[in-house]
């Protein structure tokens, strides 16, 4: 099955600064990459996603980025603020519109 | 319009005892999963349901759990005997595309949880 790894599990920036959160995942047939953001104690909500026709999408502050031939993907947040602190999960989907696996989260820690 | 659904939002239970949470998805989707989260890790599939079939039930550990989506809408999931392993939060999901439609923006709206504690 498909296997998911995050990387770092936790990243302290200083606000303003910019973040970068790397995905790698297993199964070439994946083709759906979505980005959870989860704030403490709450439910996990997507802030982004991409599929494997597309290198780079962006929407504001956040912007992701796919490498099918080396199988990663990146989740860039510029100009930081206090309240992009949360864990953010990243995913894929080998048939693009189903099953998700997930990687283990990335703390991030934003300070003003 | 309305979210996911989940009750109830705490459990505390003893070892071997058994534990059934609820889910109502947002009216009109079609797919249902129900996912593990054990703390400091990312969710992690147990069960999908498509209507009222299941679509993927390999990661679900079927000695002691159950799910069922009678009628294609509302769903539980059951725990019988639960272990102090089970201890984690139990989250609902809803989409309202499923396998078939490659090509449609599949998000997943969670549920705010039920978080189970096993002693």
């Amino acid at each position: 099955g498909e296997n998911v790894e995050q990387h770092p599990s936790t990243l302290s920036v200083q606000e303003g600064d910019s973040a970068v959160i790397k995905c790698t995942y297993s199964d070439s047939a994946s083709n759906y990459f979505p980005w959870y953001k989860q704030e403490l104690g709450k439910r996990p909500q997507l802030i982004i996603d991409i599929r494997s026709n597309v290198g780079e999408k962006k929407d504001q502050r956040i912007a992701v980025t796919l490498n099918k031939t080396a199988k990663h993907f990146s989740l860039h947040i510029t100009e930081t603020q206090p309240e992009d602190s949360a864990v953010y999960f990243c995913a894929a989907s080998p048939r693009g519109y189903s099953t998700l696996t997930f990687g283990k989260g990335t703390m991030l820690l934003v300070s003003p | 319009e309305a979210g996911v659904a989940q009750s109830p939002r705490y459990k505390i239970i003893e070892k071997r005892q058994s534990v059934a949470f609820w889910c109502n998805p947002i009216s009109g989707h079609a797919t249902l999963y129900w996912y593990q989260q054990i703390l400091g890790q990312g969710p992690k599939l147990l069960i999908q349901f498509q209507n009222n079939g299941v679509v993927d039930d390999s990661q679900l550990p079927k000695d002691r759990f159950s799910a069922e989506r009678l009628k294609g809408v509302d769903s539980t999931l059951k725990i019988q005997p639960a272990k102090l392993e089970d201890s984690a939060v139990y989250l609902c999901a809803s989409s309202l595309a499923g396998p078939g439609l490659a090509d449609v923006r599949n998000e997943q709206f969670f549920g705010p949880g039920t978080r189970l504690t096993v002693l």
